[in-house]
């Protein structure tokens, strides 16, 4: 089946300092690319989405200034917290889709920010 | 009204029990339906995908949606501790290009 991963799959950085995550589809060409952020217990919040070489989409909310969503090409896409401070906590999951509508999920990416 | 509801437990059975975890929506244009399954601290995994009303069946796993209510349902027969997940409903709305709604997820446990 198809692959997704992500790393890091854990990072913990200081308040003011910003990190990047990557997401890789390893085994097909991801035309989309989505960012969910979940907190404990919760479901997934769809962040954005990124189709390649084009800019993302943000949901409403979502700072575009502040998770900075890089989709360069067909297998990559980076998310990178600005400025992190520690609300900005959580797992981060990407996910990828090809031509059809199934999206394959990363392993995600636990961020502390203290 | 959320566009995917669904019931988020916690979810207690013995093992070898018929699970039943059930997710309703509110548009009746929804036609693509799945399952995800999240293992704690993990992406989520799809499990299964329905088109339209009537069963599916995989192994263990069932999916069942019925239009006429807007409901849709997973069954797990012969439940294993490793189906200790939480459960995710999912649609992608009018269109299976368009961006996954997803339920809040029911946590299962499966005691054995």
């Amino acid at each position: 089946g198809a692959v997704v991963s992500q790393h890091p799959s854990r990072v913990i950085c200081k308040s003011g300092t910003s990190v990047k995550i990557e997401c890789r589809s390893l085994d097909f060409q991801a035309t989309t690319m989505f960012w969910y952020r979940q907190f404990p217990k919760k479901s997934l919040m769809l962040m954005a989405t990124s189709n390649e070489g084009s800019k993302a989409t943000y949901e409403q909310g979502v700072e575009k200034d502040k998770f900075l969503i890089n989709h360069a090409s067909l297998t990559l896409s980076t998310l990178t917290v600005t400025s992190a401070h520690p609300e900005d906590s959580s797992f981060y999951i990407c996910s990828a889709r090809d031509t059809s509508y199934e999206q394959y999920f990363g392993p995600g990416t636990r961020l502390t920010v203290t | 009204q959320k566009e995917v509801e669904q019931d988020p437990g916690p979810l207690s059975v013995p093992e070898g029990a018929i699970v039943s975890l059930n997710c309703t929506y509110s548009n009746s244009a929804f036609q693509y339906f799945m399952w995800y399954r999240q293992y704690s601290r993990k992406g989520p995994e799809l499990l299964m995908y329905t088109y339209s009303s009537g069963n599916k069946e995989d192994g263990r796993f069932t999916a069942q949606v019925d239009k006429s209510s807007k409901y849709i349902s997973l069954f797990i027969r012969d439940s294993q501790p490793s189906d200790s997940a939480t459960y995710l409903c999912a649609t992608p709305g009018y269109s299976s290009a368009s961006k996954i709604i997803f339920g809040s997820g029911t946590r299962l446990s499966i005691r054995p």
